[in-house]
Formats: structure tokens, sequence, C-alpha cells
């Protein structure tokens, strides 16, 4: 079946540190996206892409970044981990035509705690 | 850009019963307004959706209404069960842009 996964589903860092978060999806999905999860804020879109080669920021972009150079897979990185980067990150994809509107499928989330 | 509010934020109800769940948004250009089901250690579901022009949808038990005119969405579970029992997001999508609500946490107690 396919599928989306996320890896790894648990990471503490240290404050500075660089982090990857890893989400492949066997869909063969154009469109890629991460949400952090914090309580009272429901889920808040940090960077989008619709195809190989593009990346879009979200609402809550600053201090992350991503690269898309396959369809399979779209990395999230932390570049400089801060305390407020403490969050459930989840990575979702679709099959919508760009500018449509459709579902979404997540992946189970990953836990990263910054100290 | 668009901003989505839900309530409750919690919500009790004993098996059997209905349970709704309300949210708003501020961007009249949005046409989409999914729900998703969030279980413990797990990522969100869509459960339903529905459209601008459309006023309410049905699935089982489960249905949604929009009213376009106020703003307002709203996620209507009869029948609840304990598998009911989980985190709902409400959202609103317009621009390229879905914004979700902060979630309901709804208990079922058997």
């Amino acid at each position: 079946d396919a599928e989306i996964t996320q890896s790894p589903r648990h990471k503490i860092t240290e404050t500075g540190r660089q982090v990857t978060l890893a989400c492949h999806q066997t869909w063969n999905h154009n469109n890629m996206f991460w949400y952090r999860q914090d309580l009272g804020h429901g889920l808040r879109l940090i960077h989008y892409s619709y195809g190989v080669q593009d990346t879009n920021k979200g609402e809550v972009s600053d201090g992350y970044s991503v690269s898309r150079s396959n369809t399979e897979d779209l990395p999230l990185t932390l570049e400089s981990a801060a305390s407020s980067q403490t969050s459930v990150y989840f990575c979702a994809s679709s099959d919508r035509v760009g500018g449509a509107a459709g579902e979404l499928f997540f992946g189970e989330g990953s836990r990263l705690t910054v100290l | 850009g668009e901003n989505v509010e839900q309530h409750p934020s919690t919500l009790s109800v004993q098996e059997g019963d209905s349970a709704v769940i309300k949210c708003t948004y501020s961007d009249s250009a949005s046409n989409y307004f999914p729900w998703y089901k969030q279980e413990l250690g797990k990522g969100p579901q869509l459960i339903i959706d529905i459209r601008s022009n459309v006023g309410e949808k049905k699935d089982q038990r489960i249905a949604v209404t929009l009213n376009k005119t106020a703003k307002h969405f709203s996620l209507h579970i009869t029948e609840t069960q304990p598998e009911d029992s989980a985190v709902y997001f409400c959202a609103a999508y317009s621009n390229n842009d879905m914004r979700f609500g902060a979630g309901t946490r709804l208990t079922v107690k058997p």
C-alpha cells in the first residue's frame, strides 16, 4: 500500500544544532507539506512544495528550510534549532492540482524536543 | 490571511448523544472546508469535507453544514461511540492556503 513515512519519530537535540526531519511518500503525489502542531494553535504550515525543485514558504517558515530533489521526499531542516521549535511535526502530501483544494494525507508525526 | 476559530476546545458527551463542533473563518474567498480526526499518536485523517457551493453534506453518522453568509461551518456527529473519541480539526482553504482551527478534544463516555 502507498504510504507516507516520517523519521525519526522522536528526537531530542540541543539548541544551535542542525536537525533534519525526513518525509517519504510512495503515492507519487506532486504536492508535499510540512506542518507543526502546538497546543492551542492547531496545525500551522511551515513550507510546501508543488513539485520537484519547487518550494514555498508557509505561515511559520522562519528558521526552517526544505528542498525537493525528487517526487518522493521533502526533508525539513532546522538550521540552528531553538527551544521555540520544540513541537510535533507532520508531513503531508496530496494529489490536488496546484491551487485546488483536496485531501491531505498525513504521516504519523515527528516529535522534536530542543533543550 | 485566513483566520479560523474553533469551539469548543474540549467536549465530553455520553455514548449515543450527539456532538457539535463549530468553526468560523474570516476570508470570504475561502472555498473548501475539510474536517480532520486525529487519534492519539497518529496523523490527522480527513473524515468529511464541503465546498462553498454546497450547504450541507452527510456521511453516515457525520454531517457538515456551511453558512457562507455568516462564515461559519459545523461538524455534527450523531449516535456517538467511544471510538469517536479523538481530536477534531476544522480547516478553511483560500488562495493556496489551508488554515486549521486549534482543535477540539472530543471524549465519548461509555
